[in-house]
């Protein structure tokens, strides 16, 4: 069984702070991750993706993956209020076209 | 480009009625996965057609089924509703960003089973 787990949250964080969210997989064999934002009430929206161990920096997100740990996060830098939503975070397995999903952790961001 | 389409966006059935859901994916792209999401399960995967062949099936009864068409556009189908059936229904096209096969969801349609 594919799993991909994160803290369901709330994550609450004050306005400009550094917001970390976490994502852990069982499945050594996965090959792409991927953070996406869902607001309440919407469908998925993708934030970015990330397929070699180290960062990646897209605007004022940070995409980590250590693969030996089988551990990806995502950092939102300035956090803003408009940020609050839930992050889902999807794994793609080697050998399979579609995505595991995580349940999601939701972010708080106050004014 | 235009991003995916569903139609239609809500849905109110009953028990034991059956209802079809359509999508349709951004100019191109030829994946196109479902998925439904509720709070208790989050977003579990449907299925996933390619080139009008189902290419992946998740962990659902047979009530759930779905097909592609030429044109790329799909369909799916559940028969014989139940309660446990409301939940939105989301659909996935893929195409590639760079050298990576990406995800880009359409707006859902919510559907709700009295």
């Amino acid at each position: 069984q594919k799993e991909v787990e994160q803290n369901s949250g709330p994550l609450s964080v004050p306005e400009g702070a550094i917001a970390s969210l976490n994502c852990t997989y069982s499945d050594r064999g996965s090959q792409s991750f991927f953070w996406y934002r869902q607001y309440s009430g919407k469908s998925p929206e993708l934030i970015m993706f990330i397929y070699s161990n180290g960062d990646k920096e897209d605007g004022r997100f940070t995409a980590q993956l250590n693969k030996a740990s089988q551990y990806v996060s995502l950092l939102i830098r300035d956090s803003q209020p408009s940020d609050s939503a839930t992050y889902l975070c999807a794994v793609h397995h080697s050998g399979y076209s579609t995505l595991t999903f995580g349940k999601g952790t939701m972010l708080l961001v106050s004014p | 480009k235009a991003g995916v389409t569903q139609t239609p966006r809500y849905l109110i059935k009953t028990r034991g009625q059956q209802v079809t859901l359509s999508c349709s994916p951004i100019s191109g792209h030829r994946s196109v996965s479902w998925y439904q999401q509720t709070p208790g399960q989050g977003l579990q995967f449907l299925f996933e057609y390619f080139s009008e062949t189902q290419r992946n099936k998740g962990n659902f009864p047979g009530r759930f089924s779905g097909r592609q068409f030429s044109n790329s556009r799909s369909e799916m189908n559940v028969s014989t509703l139940e309660l446990g059936d409301s939940a939105l229904y989301l659909c996935a096209s893929s195409g590639t960003s760079g050298y990576q096969e990406t995800q880009y969801f359409g707006p859902g349609t919510r559907l709700l089973v009295l």
